[in-house]
């Protein structure tokens, strides 16, 4: 199985700042996923993170709002911009093992926005 | 597009007992795979099983179970001889093969397991 880590676990963010949530696999993968948790909700695909092509995001979500970056087979970064309370979510990095079929989620960023 | 539907926002069990989670899904794939996961109040996303589209056999990891119904696009969830432990939040996942894994989720079903 893959071993996913995410940084921070937590934070609590002033609003109209920006916050950074590292995730880091302990293997290559080629595809990356940031997933959002709304409080009560379940998960929602943000974008897709490819190495070495820009991310590509779903309906409802822009790059703008939450810039990704992929530099390597085992990283990749989700920036929530400009933050509102609306944004206060747990967000989750996703990414496959090695068998068809196994696909495993970092522990999560819980972020409050005040 | 796909949709995903669990239409038991919560159930109680009695622990030891068995319990059936159900999760019916929508696509126009003809490939896809189907997953569940498990999340505890810590929030982490913990995977129990899969299914693929193509398998011919019902999967199972301990003790769960999922019963398969291709025809009629059900995926449902057997925990076996339940635990104090297995309280959490459960949701039915499932991804189109050709998206490499990219997952759409169902409402998830609160699963509470009485001593």
């Amino acid at each position: 199985s893959a071993v996913i880590s995410q940084k921070p676990s937590r934070d609590i963010c002033q609003r109209g700042t920006s916050l950074t949530i590292q995730c880091q696999v302990d293997s290559q993968v080629t595809m990356m996923f940031w997933y959002r948790q709304q409080p009560g909700q379940s998960l929602t695909l943000i974008a897709t993170a490819n190495q070495g092509s820009e991310a590509t995001y779903e309906s409802g979500f822009v790059i703008d709002k939450f810039p990704i970056s992929r530099p390597n087979l085992t990283f990749s970064t989700l920036t929530v911009s400009n933050m509102s309370p609306e944004d206060s979510s747990i967000y989750l990095c996703s990414a496959g093992g090695r068998l068809i079929g196994e696909q495993y989620f970092g522990p999560g960023t819980r972020l409050t926005v005040t | 597009a796909q949709k995903i539907t669990q239409t038991q926002p919560g159930m109680f069990v009695q622990e030891k007992e068995a319990v059936t989670l159900d999760c019916t899904y929508d696509t126009s794939d003809q490939s896809y795979g189907l997953f569940w996961y498990k999340q505890p109040s810590s929030g982490e996303m913990i995977f129990l099983i899969y299914q693929g589209s193509y398998d011919e056999q019902n999967a199972t990891e301990g003790r769960y179970s999922l019963n398969f119904q291709k025809a009629r696009k059900s995926a449902n969830l057997v925990i076996s001889a339940s635990q104090l432990g297995d309280s959490a939040m459960y949701f039915c996942a499932m991804s189109p093969k050709a998206a490499g894994n990219k997952l759409t989720f169902g409402g998830g079903t609160r699963v509470l397991v009485k001593p």
